[in-house]
């Protein structure tokens, strides 16, 4: 069981590009969120989703999109990259909203 | 609202203790506690429901005092492998009970 996987690891990018990081989860969970993560920050919640078909906005969600047409993935996508979006991204998932969330990998993401 | 944790950072030897703070400014219903280490994504520890309770696992263990809308995590005996960054994510009652808001995180360093 890979419990979840995100791709890509790290992703170099031009400023105005368009990206999808990709998320995925094997444990049929029905929650799933996206964070950014950057230094003295903390975790901040961008978009999340408390089951399929159904997606909400965190605390930073300007510039990212979501969707979540299954229960297994949950993509995110920056329509037209910035500077200030660099930062590392992580999906995490949740048996139902609200409860212990585990985390992905991480995609650490630069854009220039 | 994001909580907030203190220290922001603390250094140990190996073998001595250390308490993380995380502190609401609204009623607390849970709270989740989770360990990052560098360069991974964060994991979690315990998770405290609104009544008191006290949780441990390891030598680590945690508080919840509803009244002062605060949290402790207790670091006890602490070994090279408690090195990380502390995050606490609170639910706040009477709102939205699906999302989590994680403090800045508090970075343990456990030296020999």
């Amino acid at each position: 069981i890979a419990g979840i996987t995100q791709a890509p690891t790290s992703q170099i990018l031009a400023a105005g590009r368009r990206m999808t990081l990709r998320c995925t989860q094997d444990m049929r969970h029905n929650a799933m969120y996206w964070y950014r993560q950057d230094l003295g920050l903390g975790l901040r919640l961008i978009h999340y989703s408390n089951t399929a078909g159904t997606t909400g906005k965190g605390e930073v969600p300007d510039g990212y999109s979501v969707s979540r047409a299954n229960t297994d993935d949950f993509p995110l996508t920056l329509a037209s990259a910035v500077p200030s979006q660099t930062s590392v991204y992580f999906c995490a998932s949740s048996a139902q909203p609200g409860e212990t969330q585990y985390f992905g990998p991480g995609t650490r993401l630069l854009v220039l | 609202q994001q909580p907030v944790q203190s220290p922001q950072a603390v250094i140990l030897r190996e073998g001595e203790d250390a308490v993380i703070n995380c502190s609401s400014s609204k009623a607390l219903y849970s709270v989740h506690w989770y360990r990052q280490k560098h360069g991974e994504a964060p994991v979690f520890l315990m998770i405290l429901l609104k009544g008191g309770e006290q949780k441990g696992h390891e030598k680590i263990s945690a508080s919840f005092n509803e009244k002062k809308q605060q949290s402790s995590l207790y670091l006890t005996a602490s070994q090279l492998s408690y090195s990380g960054t502390y995050f606490c994510g609170t639910k706040n009652s009477g709102g939205s009970n699906y999302k989590l808001t994680f403090g800045k995180g508090t970075l343990l360093t456990v030296n020999p």
